[in-house]
């Protein structure tokens, strides 16, 4: 299995630029999560599905925010127009259940909004 | 805070050594999980210990819960300069939270 696949996994991009963000989850999971981590905040959760449907968008920092998670197996995250703030490293995790089970990291996509 | 607090925030150790780690909760729990986070790296799943447990063990990891207090402590035996890391507990509210996490720093 290959994992929590996330691309890409560095972007670089200029403030106001829409940002997209690729998550693959691990087959037969049915709950995806997507995290930020920054050094002042540590790990925050935006969202998370389960089965496809959206859970808990509370994390979610502002309308400047969307996730979709079009099948079971493809998710995005997208941020337009992206801000400085918005810098730090996101994941995406996958798990077998809803939150009560261990979850499966991605490697995560590092973004830098300059 | 529903979140897991560990304490301490950081701990440094020479190789060889035990290190011991602690996070604290608030509010009853079905499982309590431990997650390592290597640098420049995705979170890793360690262990899990449900609440009617009170101790598990994988390998040179050892995880104690105690729900009475609402704490749980990791311990890693033998520590080893590759066990340089963010420990993390993390506690189910129908989603996981996370603390914010312990610095191990092993030295060779």
């Amino acid at each position: 299995d290959a994992g929590v696949i996330q691309s890409p996994r560095h972007e670089v991009t200029e403030m106001g630029q829409e940002v997209t963000l690729r998550c693959k989850p691990i087959s037969g999971h049915n709950s995806l999560f997507w995290y930020r981590q920054t050094m002042m905040r540590g790990l925050e959760l935006l969202i998370y599905f389960n089965n496809n449907v959206p859970i808990d968008d509370s994390g979610m920092p502002e309308d400047r925010f969307s996730a979709k998670m079009p099948n079971a197996s493809f998710s995005t995250l997208k941020i337009q127009p992206s801000e400085p703030r918005d810098s730090a490293v996101y994941f995406c995790a996958s798990s077998s259940d809803s939150g009560y089970y261990e979850q499966y990291f991605g490697p995560g996509t590092r973004l830098t909004v300059t | 805070s529903q979140q897991g607090e560990e304490d301490p925030q950081a701990l440094s150790i020479q190789e060889g050594e035990n290190a011991t780690m602690n996070c604290s909760y608030k509010t009853s729990i079905n499982n309590l999980q431990w997650y390592r986070q290597n640098s420049g790296r995705g979170l890793v799943h360690l262990i899990l210990i449900r609440s009617n447990e009170r101790e598990k063990h994988s390998g040179r990891l050892r995880v104690t819960l105690d729900t009475s207090k609402k704490s749980s402590s990791l311990l890693i035996t033998a520590s080893r300069a590759a066990d340089t890391a963010s420990y993390f507990c993390a506690i189910p509210r129908g989603k996981l939270i996370f603390g914010q996490g312990t610095e191990l720093s092993v030295k060779p």
